[in-house]
């Protein structure tokens, strides 16, 4: 399967703990993105790279969430100290970056958090 | 603040029906427009819009921009269970950005 990759696809844990998320995205393309979908709602934008430069985050990415690229390839999310307002979809896409900028974002199964 | 907007929120018709999904945004700076489909997982790409006027075609998926009426539809004729899903459209605004902001999404149902 050569399409984006997520794991874990679920995860379970108590408020308070610590969580990290992987994504692998599609292998030629230079973007990845972090989105969060909670019930009933669209994917909310959390952060973007670039290869490995981290190039936005969105006001919704407390300092308890950090997201990495370190080799340019696949990236972690985590969120230290979970709160139950946490629990949501956590969604990962990549696209590959064209000369107009435009491109469109490929999405992958994401991984469903809930924190008890 | 860029905003997306969808309608309905929720649809429900009979197989074989042709529906009419809408989409409208407020932005500073558009870039281009996307749809997706969701189904029990990840959002599928369907169309991505950056000219007016110009229609895409995937079977019996369809889709058209209007930067006019800062809006789109998405049309899907003979439709089959198959269809039933949260369609979601996506706007990309400002110069250098590269988010995507999405509308709620409109939750079809195609009953037999």
């Amino acid at each position: 399967d050569t399409g984006v990759s997520q794991n874990p696809r679920h995860k379970i844990t108590k408020r308070g703990q610590n969580v990290t998320f992987r994504c692998d995205p599609i292998s030629e393309h230079n973007r990845l993105y972090w989105y969060r979908q909670t019930l009933g709602q669209g994917p909310e934008f959390l952060t973007y790279f670039q290869n490995e430069a981290q190039l936005e985050k969105s006001r919704l990415l407390s300092d308890r969430f950090s997201a990495e690229r370190p080799k340019g390839s696949f990236s972690t999310l985590e969120i230290q100290r979970t709160e139950q307002g946490d629990s949501a979809m956590y969604l990962c896409a990549s696209s590959l970056v064209r000369g107009d900028g435009n491109n469109e974002q490929f999405f992958g199964p994401g991984t469903r958090l809930t924190v008890l | 603040e860029d905003k997306v907007v969808q309608s309905p929120l929720s649809l429900v018709v009979h197989e074989g029906d042709t529906v009419t999904l809408n989409c409208s945004y407020e932005v500073t700076n558009f870039r281009s427009l996307l749809w997706y489909k969701q189904e029990k997982k990840a959002p599928t790409f369907l169309f991505m819009l950056t000219s007016s006027g110009i229609e895409k075609k995937s079977g019996r998926l369809s889709s058209i921009l209007d930067k006019k009426e800062l809006s789109s539809i998405l049309n899907i004729t003979a439709t089959q269970t198959g269809d039933s899903a949260i369609y979601l459209c996506a706007g990309r605004f400002g110069g250098g950005a590269q988010k995507l902001v999405f509308g709620q999404g409109t939750r079809l149902t195609i009953n037999p």
